[in-house]
Formats: C-alpha cells, sequence, structure tokens
C-alpha cells in the first residue's frame, strides 16, 4: 500500500503567511522528500530529510521529521503566490528490486496575493 | 543540461484507442521510473528500468500497460487499449544510482484524458 499522507489536503493562505503541511509515513525509512508540482509542470524536488536528522532548512523551506510518531512536516515561510503548488512527501521503499519512491495524495497549497 | 522531457505533454483520446507516451530521460542516467497520479489521488509507482532492463515492474496495473526502453535511451509506455480510469498525469524520472539518497529528477508530465 502506498504511504505518505498528507494533510491538510488543501489550504489557502495570504501572502506572506506561513504555511505548514504535514505527512505521515507506515513504514521505517532512511530518508524522507518533499517535492512539489506547480500546474502544467513536472515534480521538483526540494529537500530530502535523512532518519537521523530531526530538522533541515533550506531557504525558505524548514523540515522536521519525527521518526518516532513516523511523522514530518514542511514550512515554508514568507510565503509567495509562486508558492501556489501541489507539495508532496515521498518516502524511499527498499524492496527486492531496488528502491523506489512511495508517495502520498499530496497537499494543494493556493497563496492569495 | 537538458532534464527529463516527456511527449506529449497533453494527450485526449478516445475509450479503446492507443495512446504512446514518451520519456527521455537525462543523458547518463541508467535509472528510469514511470509514476502516475490519477483523479488527484496519490503518486503511484509503475515500473523502473535499469538501462533496458525491466528491474521492478511491480506497480504496472495490468497487460494494457507496455513499457519499453530499447537500447537503454528513452522510454515507451502504452496503453492499449485506454480505458477511462486510465486518465491521469504521467510522470517519469530518471536518476543516475537508485540508493535511497539519490535524487530522482522529473518530468513534466503526460496529462492523459480517456474520453
Amino acid at each position: 500500500s502506498q504511504q505518505g499522507e498528507e494533510d491538510p489536503q488543501a489550504l489557502s493562505i495570504q501572502e506572506g503567511e506561513n504555511a505548514t503541511m504535514n505527512c505521515s509515513y507506515k513504514t521505517s525509512i532512511n530518508n524522507l522528500q518533499w517535492y512539489r508540482q506547480n500546474s502544467g509542470r513536472g515534480l521538483v524536488h526540494l529537500i530530502l530529510i535523512r532518519s537521523n536528522e530531526r530538522e533541515k532548512h533550506s531557504g525558505r523551506l524548514r523540515v522536521t521529521l519525527d521518526t518516532s510518531k513516523k511523522s514530518s512536516s514542511l514550512l515554508i515561510t514568507a510565503s509567495r503566490a509562486a508558492d501556489t503548488a501541489s507539495y508532496f512527501c515521498a518516502t524511499v521503499r527498499t524492496g527486492e528490486y531496488g528502491n523506489k519512491l512511495v508517495f502520498g495524495a499530496g497537499t494543494i497549497l493556493r497563496v492569495k496575493s | 543540461e537538458a532534464g527529463v522531457t516527456q511527449f506529449p505533454s497533453h494527450s485526449v483520446i478516445e475509450k479503446g484507442q492507443t495512446v504512446t507516451l514518451r520519456c527521455d530521460p537525462i543523458s547518463g542516467h541508467d535509472n528510469l521510473y514511470w509514476y502516475r497520479r490519477v483523479m488527484g489521488k496519490e503518486i503511484k509507482f509503475l515500473l523502473h528500468f535499469v538501462k533496458e532492463s525491466k528491474q521492478d515492474e511491480s506497480g504496472m496495473p495490468n497487460n494494457r500497460f507496455l513499457a519499453e526502453r530499447t537500447g537503454g535511451t528513452y522510454s515507451t509506455l502504452k496503453v492499449q487499449p485506454a480505458e477511462l480510469e486510465d486518465s491521469g498525469v504521467y510522470f517519469c524520472a530518471s536518476s543516475l544510482k537508485t540508493g535511497p539518497f539519490t535524487e530522482a529528477f522529473f518530468g513534466q508530465g503526460t496529462r492523459l484524458t480517456v474520453v
């Protein structure tokens, strides 16, 4: 079964506000990744956090990871209209045939200007 | 350096027709993946090529889907015959390696609409 359940499913905020999206997963992980998909465009890798890390920053992005709760959060600070997109968390599932990304359903973020 | 490119960007076909999607990975990337997102649901893994070989095709939904990667360069995903539930966005990704910390680069996707 798929894992990486994001919430909320949709989020609408004003430009300048912060946006927080959460992700839960079910199995043990090596790392958790966040991706963004703008309308009509492909998935863009945003940030990767390893299982032994608790927090990671990249520009206006802040990701936290709580392996005891099997959850992660993505915080976008000082949001901009250009941040409007769908955001997905993904975990790497290692199987018999190698590694593959397992995604959740995503959070649709709308930033109003 | 060119990224992963997919063609077409959008395809509208009738139920029962055949459609072929193409993916050109980043040059030198042996690993190529196909994913799809149906009806706003999660992005699901379809299959993984290492060069021209199918490493993992556990996500292929049924035998109406055929993926090929002749010569280990570009890949095609054929749906024949297409059904309404095949509508969605099909993503292709490539990576240099296949370890758990390897970044996968995605194309812009092909939006398939079956009517």
